[in-house]
This record gives C-alpha cells, sequence and structure tokens, in this order.
C-alpha cells in the first residue's frame, strides 16, 4: 500500500513563531488532507490539497504532486495550534475506493 | 446542524460484551467509513460503504460487523469485546469514494475493562 511519512514528529515553538510540516507520499494520490487533531481529539479538516497552494487565515498548505510531497504552513502560532497535525492520503487508481492512509503525525506544542 | 455526528461519545464496558456505535451524516454523502485510532494515535480505515455496499474491509475481525440501513447511517457493532478493542473510532462520510475531501465525526472512545 502507500506510505505516508511526516517529519518532523514533535515540535515546540513559542508563541508567535512559524513553522513547517512536511509529508511525503509514495504513490499518486488522488486525495490528500490536512487535519487538526484538538485537544479535546477532534479531527478538524483543515485542507482539501491533493494539488496546488490554498490558504486560510494563518494556515496555507502547498502539495507538489508530481515530486510527491506536501507542506503546511502555521504563521504567527498561537496556543491553540497545538495538537497533532495529520496528513492522510488516497492512492489515485487500483482498489483502494478513497480509503485514506493517515501519517504517523506531527505533535505540535506551542508555548506562551 | 452537526455534519458527522456519532453517538456515544464515550463507551466504558467490559470485557465479553457486545457494543454498538451510531453513525449518521446529514451531508447527502454517499459513501461512509469506520477508522480506528489506538493508544499511538495511528489512524488505519476499517471500512467503507458506498451507497449501503461494503467497499472496504481491511482484515478487520469478524468480531466488528459494519451495517448501513441506508446511506445517511453506518453503525459498527462488535462482538464478544477484547481488551485490544479499546480505541477511538472515528466515522466519516464523503461525497464519492476517492476524489472529495471526508468528514470526520467527533469520535467514540471506547474503554473496555
Amino acid at each position: 500500500g502507500i506510505q505516508v511519512e511526516q517529519s518532523p514528529p514533535d515540535l515546540i515553538l513559542q508563541e508567535g513563531a512559524n513553522s513547517t510540516l512536511r509529508c511525503n507520499f509514495s504513490d499518486s494520490v488522488n486525495n490528500l488532507q490536512w487535519f487538526h487533531q484538538n485537544p479535546w481529539g477532534q479531527l478538524i479538516n483543515l485542507f482539501y490539497i491533493p494539488s496546488g497552494t490554498k490558504q486560510n487565515g494563518r494556515l496555507s498548505a502547498t502539495t507538489v504532486a508530481t515530486e510527491r510531497y506536501s507542506l503546511l504552513y502555521i504563521s504567527s502560532s498561537q496556543t491553540t495550534d497545538s495538537g497533532v497535525y495529520f496528513c492522510a492520503v488516497a492512492r489515485r487508481g487500483g482498489t483502494s475506493y478513497g480509503k485514506l492512509t493517515f501519517g504517523q503525525g506531527t505533535i505540535l506544542t506551542v508555548h506562551p | 446542524d452537526t455534519a458527522v455526528s456519532q453517538t456515544p461519545k464515550y463507551l466504558v464496558t467490559q470485557m465479553g460484551n457486545d457494543k454498538s456505535i451510531k453513525c449518521e451524516q446529514n451531508l447527502g454523502h454517499d459513501t461512509m467509513y469506520w477508522y480506528k485510532q489506538d493508544s499511538k494515535k495511528f489512524l488505519k480505515i476499517m471500512f467503507s460503504y458506498n451507497n449501503k455496499e461494503l467497499i472496504i474491509n481491511e482484515t478487520v475481525p469478524n468480531r466488528f460487523s459494519p451495517k448501513s440501513p441506508d446511506k445517511a447511517h453506518l453503525n459498527l457493532h462488535i462482538n464478544s469485546l477484547e481488551l485490544g478493542d479499546s480505541a477511538v473510532y472515528f466515522c466519516a462520510s464523503s461525497q464519492d469514494d476517492s476524489h472529495q475531501p471526508q468528514h470526520f465525526g467527533d469520535g467514540t472512545r471506547l474503554s473496555i475493562l
């Protein structure tokens, strides 16, 4: 199956700092999503971004499908950004039928 | 107006019992999924249904039986619960089975005593 690797596994920031999270994947995809799992365990959809660039407030994401990676940028981080960030992909074609394969996550801690 | 809702949020029960988790989506989607998040936060798909038809069954023990009475509902029944079933179970839905984003419920935390 498709492999998804996220880096770094852990990230500690001071409030106000910027950060970049990376997601590498091993095959062509037709779905790539970034999620934030907050301290209450909810999975919040951040971006649906199988290719291209999107921005939403302090967050932006870029996926370079031909090179099989995606980046999530967090600017001016806030304590409420703390949690686990997941990248998930669905492999193009075959019998994947849209199943999302998740990376292992990046644990982000933002200190005041 | 919750898009994907799961009940219950928490489920604490004893080994050997049978339990069900319900999921409903009001997004008009035709594909629904169950994912399991283990104690190390790793998320993995269990099942996928498209228009009430089972599409994916990821080598899940047959103690787990999904049921889709209609395309807005996908329930998960678990027989003879084991300690290793303790996890958070997430329901999700999407407009079709691959090209659209999946929307997740808030999860059901299952604890086996």
